[in-house]
């Protein structure tokens, strides 16, 4: 997998829009970009994913930039339950999806 | 919708007991994949499954088997249990070629 940079953490308040980073300038030019979170004592869920495209879902939306190298995670409306760690992943063919360390998000009431 | 199903949620095993975990998906897909996560840390690959009848490493392979014994089914074998094997292990579906990956709400490993 093309190698991704995310802050090790953010902080947000409740009902706020909350908008998480992730660099990645070396991803090519077939390269989705996936991101994943993983809520406290749960296994890591699907979040969204994208190609060259803004992308929206009932979850969140990915604005990506115009040249590929960063993409940023919306979180339109944080609650306390979207308090997890969120992984940035560009998946490479048919290997297995690394995770890395993630932005671990932290929602204030 | 089950999704990915693990069994047991919770097992204590004593230093060198024998342990499977099971793990089954309904979504049809080909690929699946056991991950462990230690306390604080992140998740690593342990084996995976790109198709039935394949299996191959991933980053820490030591100490387990696996067999997929179907294109539902992958479970992960520890024949002699030791304390750092002590984790959460989740199993995993999906994920290949774009696909989303979906994830068990994983198995809680002490081993004493």
């Amino acid at each position: 997998d093309a190698k991704t940079t995310q802050p090790n953490s953010m902080e947000s308040n409740e009902e706020e829009p909350v908008h998480l980073p992730c660099n990645h300038s070396t991803i090519s030019g077939t390269d989705y970009i996936h991101w994943y979170r993983q809520l406290p004592s749960q296994g890591p869920e699907y979040v969204i994913h994208g190609l060259t495209s803004n992308v929206n879902n009932r979850m969140a939306s990915l604005a990506i930039a115009e040249d590929r190298k960063s993409s940023t995670l919306i979180l339109h409306r944080a609650t306390l339950r979207d308090a997890a760690v969120y992984y940035c992943i560009l998946p490479s063919g048919n290997t297995p999806l690394v995770f890395g360390k993630g932005t671990r998000l932290s929602v204030i009431a | 919708n089950a999704g990915v199903t693990q069994t047991p949620k919770f097992q204590v095993l004593k230093t060198g007991q024998s342990m499977t975990l099971q793990c089954a998906q309904d979504m049809n897909h080909n690929s699946m994949y056991w991950y462990r996560q230690d306390p604080g840390m992140g998740l690593r690959l342990i084996y995976y499954s790109a198709s039935e009848g394949t299996t191959d490493k991933g980053e820490v392979p030591n100490g387990y088997n696996v067999s997929r014994l179907n294109k539902r089914e992958f479970s992960l074998r520890l024949e002699s249990a030791a304390p750092s094997q002590t984790s959460v292990y989740f199993c995993a579906s999906g994920g290949l070629r774009n696909q989303p990956q979906h994830f068990g709400d994983g198995t809680r490993l002490s081993i004493l």
